[in-house]
């Protein structure tokens, strides 16, 4: 199974931009790269997902480097309601295979 | 969009008694996943469940200490059997559907199991 590679843990300030990495450096032709993110106490959510484009949409972007070993999410403006654990994911036909996230800290 | 109920949100049980743990989504998918998520770790996906045929289990995970059921497209639940304190984790299901398919799973809530 593909693995992915994440900071343990990250901080932001409200309103600033954020860049959250991932390495996957065994990633397959056919694997997509996923982000969900988790709330405490909640199931993850979608956040937002592609194969080899950049990505964009109203929650954030993601940024795929041209050999695909490595990606990006960006969250433009960091609010509080953005704290949480942000999963890199790899997914394989239809299972996902769960990196080991990055705690996500967003400061006042 | 998916809405999804589990039951127990939460338990605290024996070891070497089992649990039955249930999933229930607002419509008809055809897949539905089991996912566990240790303490303050990410989560792993114990199977597969499918509709009509038996469920189909990762590396690691086996039929006689997690069985699946899924009795139709809306209802599954997983078993954890012969509990130790090593099964203390969350569990949680999860269901593809939506104009997104494979690429978005929608989540439940979690079980949290807790075995003494």
């Amino acid at each position: 199974d593909a693995k992915t590679t994440q900071p343990n843990s990250m901080e932001s300030n409200e309103e600033e931009p954020v860049h959250l990495p991932c390495n996957h450096s065994t990633i397959s032709g056919t694997d997509y790269i996923h982000w969900y993110r988790q709330l405490p106490s909640q199931g993850p959510e979608y956040v937002i997902h592609g194969l080899t484009s950049n990505v964009n949409n109203r929650m954030a972007s993601l940024a795929i480097a041209e050999d695909r070993k490595s990606s990006t999410l960006i969250l433009h403006r960091a609010t509080l309601r953005d704290a949480a654990v942000y999963y890199c994911i790899l997914r394989n036909f239809n299972k996902f295979y769960f990196g080991s996230g990055t705690k996500l800290n967003v400061k006042p | 969009s998916a809405v999804i109920s589990q039951k127990p949100s939460r338990d605290i049980c024996q070891r070497g008694t089992s649990l039955t743990i249930q999933c229930q989504v607002d419509s008809q998918v055809t897949m539905m996943f089991w996912y566990r998520q240790q303490p303050g770790q990410s989560l792993t996906l114990i199977a597969t469940a499918n509709q009509g045929s038996e469920a189909t289990y990762e590396s690691g995970f086996v039929i006689d200490k997690f069985p699946i059921s899924r009795p139709n497209l809306t209802f599954s639940t997983l078993t954890v059997s012969n509990m130790s304190p090593e099964d203390s984790s969350i569990y949680l299901c999860s269901v593809s559907t939506g104009e997104r398919g494979f690429n978005e799973q929608f989540f439940g809530p979690g079980t949290r199991l807790t075995v003494l």
